[in-house]
């Protein structure tokens, strides 16, 4: 279960707060990549960075910002703008832009 | 963009029987299709992919065959067992303005029934 890790793996916020996700890896992956998972629905791409202090918006990026700043860290940021922030979100890597690897996932509430 | 649709939503087997899940999309460009199973509360892991160049790949009890002629893609799981039940996603990456992006179906619930 190495290489790609997320914390925390369960997350609890008041609504209209803002909340940083964690994201890392080891494996010297260029692109990283944010979904989001809800309930009986496939992946949803939120941003995604091809290489350092680079980024681009995914499929749900409304709400959602995230940064860049070194190789191994890609940590995602769910604003008070998000209207619906209570989900599953996996973070994962890729050194080819083909097959990705995921973390474990951060379980976040919001109430 | 890429959509991907992906049927059925669930799927209930016996144990030793075969499951067959299959997708569909819609962007002709694409050229890489992956294979993912997840199980309960864990990360999705990639089972099998193929690229476009090939029309079929086995590993095992899984394979995976694509027909880029009418753009859908499926996977074959043989001699189901219980510890396949789980979630399966399919994708499809490759457009030439989507570069990484993979885009996922909904998901199948798939259940072996000892």
């Amino acid at each position: 279960d190495g290489g790609i890790t997320q914390s925390p793996k369960y997350l609890f916020r008041k609504e209209g707060q803002n909340v940083t996700l964690s994201c890392e890896q080891n494996l010297n992956h260029d692109a990283m990549y944010w979904y989001r998972q809800d309930p009986g629905q496939g992946l949803r791409l939120i941003y995604y960075s091809q290489i350092v202090n680079d980024f681009q918006k995914g499929d749900i990026a409304e709400g959602y910002s995230v940064s860049r700043e070194k190789k191994e860290s890609f940590p995602l940021t769910v604003t008070s703008a998000q209207k619906n922030p209570t989900a599953f979100y996996l973070c994962a890597s890729s050194r080819d832009s083909r097959e990705q690897y995921f973390g474990p996932g951060t379980r976040l509430t919001v109430t | 963009g890429e959509n991907v649709e992906q049927h059925p939503s669930t799927l209930s087997v016996q144990e030793g029987d075969s499951a067959v899940i299959k997708c569909t999309y819609s962007d002709s460009a694409s050229n890489y299709f992956p294979w993912y199973k997840q199980e309960l509360g864990k990360r999705p892991q990639l089972i099998i992919d193929i690229r476009s160049n090939v029309g079929e790949k086995k590993d095992q009890r899984i394979a995976v065959t694509l027909n880029k002629t009418a753009k859908h893609f499926s996977l074959h799981i043989t001699e189901t067992q219980p510890e396949d039940s789980a979630v399966y996603f399919c994708a499809a990456s490759g457009s030439t303005d989507s570069w990484g992006k993979l885009q996922f179906g909904a998901g199948t619930q798939v259940v072996v029934t000892p």
